[in-house]
């Protein structure tokens, strides 16, 4: 089955302590990048991959980083978390189907940092 | 990036049809509709996308009138199961980021 999955989708954790979200496609995409969701905000976009070995930043990236070393992964790092990074992550990518370009987007990590 | 405007919520009753209207009067050529469907708690979901005139695919239909400075997603014969949001996105074609503003927040009623 074609899928976008992201792990872990619950997360608590504490100010300071490094975590990793992963991401990964089995749909060979390209193009891979992250977002959050806040209520009033909508969805913003953290940074985007596409393709291997490049990253670029999207309109959020400040305390976040990412890697994208193989095409089916591009996992998202928050080397010291703060509260106001809890917050709804969605990973997605991207490809082209009858001639029009969809993003398809993973089931979400939603992420509490105390 | 082209800013686009839609109502904020509308309400309907199962069984009707829903236009929802998105404004986006500086659009650019070069740019492309995008509608996007978002359940609580879960990622979006591609509907449709359309350049000019008229696009329908199995689920929906999206209206472009000549100058492209609006869009309408139409909704056919709602379900309960259609209550969500709608996001109404304008760019660039293409694997490029997509910017979300705040969406319709359409609630279906029985």
């Amino acid at each position: 089955e074609a899928q976008v999955t992201q792990n872990p989708r619950y997360l608590i954790t504490v100010t300071g302590k490094k975590l990793t979200v992963t991401c990964s496609q089995n749909m060979n995409h390209e193009y891979m990048s992250w977002y959050r969701q806040d209520p009033g905000l909508g969805l913003r976009q953290i940074y985007y991959s596409m393709n291997v070995e490049v990253t670029d930043k999207g309109d959020v990236p400040e305390g976040y980083k990412v890697s994208r070393k193989e095409k089916r992964n591009f996992p998202l790092i928050l080397e010291s978390p703060s509260p106001n990074q809890t917050s709804l992550y969605f990973c997605a990518s991207s490809f082209v189907r009858d001639n029009t370009y969809e993003q398809y987007f993973g089931p979400g990590t939603r992420l509490t940092v105390t | 990036l082209a800013k686009t405007t839609q109502p904020i919520s509308m309400d309907s009753y199962e069984g009707q049809e829903v236009n929802i209207t998105c404004s986006h009067n500086n659009i650019a050529t070069n740019d492309y509709i995008t509608w996007y469907q978002q359940f609580p708690s879960q990622g979006p979901r591609f509907i449709i996308q359309g350049y000019k005139t008229k696009v329908t695919n199995e689920v929906a239909s999206l209206f472009i009138p000549a100058d492209r400075k609006s869009s309408t997603l139409s909704l056919p014969r709602v379900s309960l199961s259609d209550t969500a949001v709608y996001y109404c996105l304008v760019g660039e074609r293409g694997h490029t980021p997509l910017v979300f503003g705040k969406g319709t927040r359409l609630s279906v009623i029985a």
